[in-house]
Formats: structure tokens, sequence, C-alpha cells
């Protein structure tokens, strides 16, 4: 079975604050993915992962950073909080095309 | 990607299989059908996947219309934990730039005790 472990299920943060949220497979999966989801805004793309050191901006890149310098580890970084990043963050890993994507538990970030 | 529709909400005895359809009439002939669903304040998790033909797993069996433009999927015997919402999506691929999942409104599951 596919394992995604997402660093922490609950965080709490003040605005201005650097925050880093980690995603880990053990899969070895090429390509990673992070989202937020929010109520009535359904799975939007923040930034994803083809390979180790690649990234590419997804649709809503502004206030986000990302980090892959292994495969199995792909990391999320907000610059400085901010509160309208307050969301459920979701990783998720895919094989290739035509496979699923699996996602891990989620953080819900509070961003006070 | 297709657009799909699904009902918003259903009920089901605890026990009793349960029945989700998804219309997606669509669909392109290179596009595949995936069932994922979202317990409250849990990631999505994968069910299962098909092209054209039924398929099953431990989880669930999926039914698609020879014409592919609907699908069922099947949880043989609901219980209490598969209470959650249920997510259809279709998604075809041209490149690891549409690789990107979106989820619609899905369909909310509340299995009856």
């Amino acid at each position: 079975d596919v394992k995604v472990t997402q660093s922490s299920r609950y965080l709490v943060k003040r605005t201005g604050e650097k925050v880093f949220l980690e995603c880990v497979q053990d899969m070895d999966h090429e390509n990673m993915f992070w989202y937020r989801q929010d109520p009535g805004l359904g799975l939007r793309l923040i930034y994803f992962s083809y390979d180790v050191k690649m990234k590419e901006k997804g649709d809503i890149p502004e206030g986000y950073s990302v980090s892959r310098e292994k495969k199995e580890r792909f990391s999320l970084i907000l610059e400085s909080a901010s509160t309208n990043q307050t969301s459920m963050y979701l990783c998720a890993t895919l094989q290739g095309a035509f496979q699923p994507q699996h996602f891990g538990d989620g953080t819900r970030l509070s961003i006070l | 990607d297709a657009k799909t529709t699904q009902p918003p909400s259903m009920d089901c005895a605890e026990g009793r299989a349960a029945n989700l359809p998804c219309n997606h009439s669509t669909i392109s002939g290179n596009e595949y059908v995936y069932w994922y669903r979202q317990i409250h304040s849990q990631g999505p998790q994968y069910i299962i996947h098909g092209l054209k033909n039924n398929e099953t797993n431990e989880m669930a069996s999926l039914i698609i219309t020879e014409d592919r433009k609907s699908s069922t999927l099947i949880l043989p015997h609901a219980t209490l934990r598969d209470t959650a919402v249920y997510y259809c999506i279709v998604k075809g691929y041209s490149g690891a730039g549409s690789y990107q999942l979106t989820f619609g409104k899905g369909t909310k599951l509340s299995v009856i005790p």
C-alpha cells in the first residue's frame, strides 16, 4: 500500500511566520503535489514536482514555495503566513499517467 | 477532463449494498473514471478506477456502462465507517502538466444503523 505521511495533522501559526509543511512518501513515485482544500472552492493545486529538484506552479502558487531535494520528500513553505492561508493542505503522489493519486491525511493549518 | 454529475446525497442501510451513480456523458475515449472518498477532516482516499471494463477490488466494484457515459460505484456491504463524501472524477492525460485532480461536489453517503 502507498503511504503518504504529512508531518502534522493540525498546526496553528501566527501571521508573518514562515511555515513548513512536510510530506514523505514510501513508494518511489516520481510525481508529488500540494493542494489546498477549502469549503465551496474544492481542491486547488498549489505546486507539483515531477522529479527531484523540479517544480511547477499550479493554479495558486502566490505566497508559497516548495522544495524537493530528495525523491521521497516534498515540502511546502509559506514564506510569510497570512490569515487567508488558513486551510486544509493535502499532499499527494502519483506514479504516472492513468494511475491514481494517493493522498496524505492532510494538515489543517490555522493562521492567527 | 469531462464533467461529472453526482447526486448530492444518499442514504444506505448498514449491511446493504450502496450504489453510487455518476454521469459523465462527455467522456473521451482515453479518459479514465476514478472514485475517491473523503471522511470528514481526513485526506481523500482512492477507491477504484477503470477505463471501460468493470473493475473490482477489496473495497468496491466499479460498473461502467457500455457507452461509458455513466458509471456506478458499489460498496457491497456498507458499514458506518463508509459514511463519507464520494467523488467521481473523469481524467485524461496529456503530459505532466495535466496531472492535477479536480473534485466536484461529490455525493454525501450516510450509512444508517
